[in-house]
């Protein structure tokens, strides 16, 4: 059961233009959202988080959008550099409590190439 | 920033041995720490959350007794693998977490590999 979906495996970008990157989840009780970078050999790095009673948060070049209504949500990377290619992963988690308190639900990621 | 250690990075031992495993938060006191593992192109799965001297808890289909985790203190926590075999060969990663609503931060991660 796959509770947070990244239906696309991969994307690629022109340096410049802006990137979108997609996520989906079934879990209604999740209500705290985040996007983790991840290169290889590294463990994942947090980039950005968003609760459930915001639908927007903004730092400097990355925009996370969440809409709750059709539990999706979405990081727009703008302008992308080549740099940020990477693996691109959003978590879930319900952080009302019980044993599950904290417990992130990761997507599957996306493969994020940027191209110069 | 937040920075998490993981150490050893890679490791590589014959069946049967005990392995351990350390996380470390660097320069944050960390009152719950998570240890994931991930199989080949799989997501991280969540294997047990840890609170800083209490009892781990595991999430279901992991066995406590094989897979010990132990959070003495508010920047470090360990996961031992015990007798371990071939098929516990896997990448794990531990996170930490300040408080309640803060992001988890990832230490590198551990390649296990059991001969």
């Amino acid at each position: 059961d796959q509770q947070v979906k990244q239906n696309s495996p991969s994307l690629s970008v022109q340096e410049g233009r802006i990137s979108i990157l997609n996520c989906d989840y079934t879990n209604s009780m999740f209500d705290y959202f985040l996007w983790y970078k991840k290169y290889p050999a590294e463990g994942p790095t947090f980039l950005i988080s968003i609760s459930s009673i915001k639908d927007k948060n903004e730092d400097g070049r990355f925009t996370v959008f969440l809409n709750k209504s059709a539990k999706h949500l979405s990081l727009h990377i703008v302008p992308s550099q080549p740099g940020d290619s990477a693996v691109y992963f959003c978590a879930a988690s319900a952080d009302a409590g019980g044993t599950s308190y904290g417990k992130l639900t990761f997507g599957q990621g996306t493969i994020l190439t940027v191209h110069p | 920033g937040a920075v998490v250690s993981q150490h050893p990075s890679r490791v590589i031992c014959k069946s049967g041995t005990s392995v351990k495993i350390e996380c470390r938060s660097l320069d944050f006191q960390a009152t719950t720490m998570f240890w994931y593992r991930q199989f080949p192109k799989k997501s991280l799965m969540l294997m047990a959350t840890s609170n800083e001297g209490s009892k781990a808890t595991y999430e279901q289909g992991v066995e406590k007794d094989k897979f010990l985790i132990n959070h003495a203190s508010l920047t470090l926590s360990t996961l031992t693998v015990t007798s371990a075999h071939p098929e516990d060969s896997s990448f794990y990663i531990c996170s930490a977490r300040r408080e309640v609503g803060q992001p988890q931060h990832f230490g590198d991660g551990t390649r296990l590999s059991i001969l």
